[in-house]
């Protein structure tokens, strides 16, 4: 069974900051999921990864096989990003079965 | 594209009740997850469907079940709730392996 870590669980920072959210996991995998939650339970899927880096907007997620570790990194942060960062992991592509982390609690002050 | 759809968004039961959960995908995408949510356990996997079969399942009792339909819809069902099963359960589609997108979720509360 895969086991997930997340850091911090808790982070409060100033807009404008530059916010990096670690993941780490014990098993190997095909693919990493990094997921945005909003107060009232709605869930984003923000980036899958299987290797290297992809990049939206302001926000860069990056994935180290080997280490067996993923960042998440918000650039300019903005009191709209404030939400529950989730990773998780699975085995194969799509759903089949994945193991989240228990979620870091981004909290941006204007 | 209409996102993924959950009904119903709330949900009030007793103990020893059962519930049906609904879940209808993102047009085209043939494979469906359940997920539950706690403050104490966050987000479980419970089980996942891919052309009406049960392709994944979590570590859940027997009491959780579900089903797909040949149009994709899902359905998950309860019976005999506990107290503990009171949770946000969320569904997500998915165009096999690609990204999966979240319905809004249905929180239940067991009393």
């Amino acid at each position: 069974k895969n086991e997930v870590e997340q850091s911090p669980q808790n982070l409060t920072a100033q807009e404008g900051e530059f916010i990096t959210i670690n993941c780490s996991y014990s098993v190997g995998i095909s693919a990493l999921h990094w997921l945005q939650q909003h107060p009232g339970g709605g869930i984003v899927s923000l980036f899958m990864l299987s290797s290297g880096k992809k990049k939206h907007g302001r926000l860069i997620a990056t994935i180290n096989i080997q280490e067996k570790h993923s960042s998440l990194h918000i650039t300019a942060s903005h009191p709209r990003d404030s939400a529950v960062y989730i990773c998780a992991v699975g085995m194969g592509g799509g759903a089949d079965g994945l193991t989240f982390g228990k979620g870091t609690h981004l909290i941006i002050q204007p | 594209k209409a996102g993924v759809t959950q009904t119903p968004r709330y949900l009030i039961k007793t103990r020893g009740q059962q519930v049906t959960l609904s879940c209808s995908p993102i047009s085209g995408h043939r494979s469906v997850s359940w997920y539950q949510q706690t403050p104490g356990q966050g987000l479980q996997f419970l089980f996942e469907y891919f052309s009406e079969t049960q392709r994944n399942k979590g570590n859940f009792p027997g009491r959780f079940s579900g089903r797909q339909f040949s149009n994709s819809r899902s359905e998950m069902n309860v019976s005999t709730l506990e107290l503990g099963d009171s949770a946000l359960y969320l569904c997500a589609s998915s165009a096999v392996p690609e990204t999966q997108y979240f319905g809004p979720g249905t929180r239940l509360l067991v009393l």
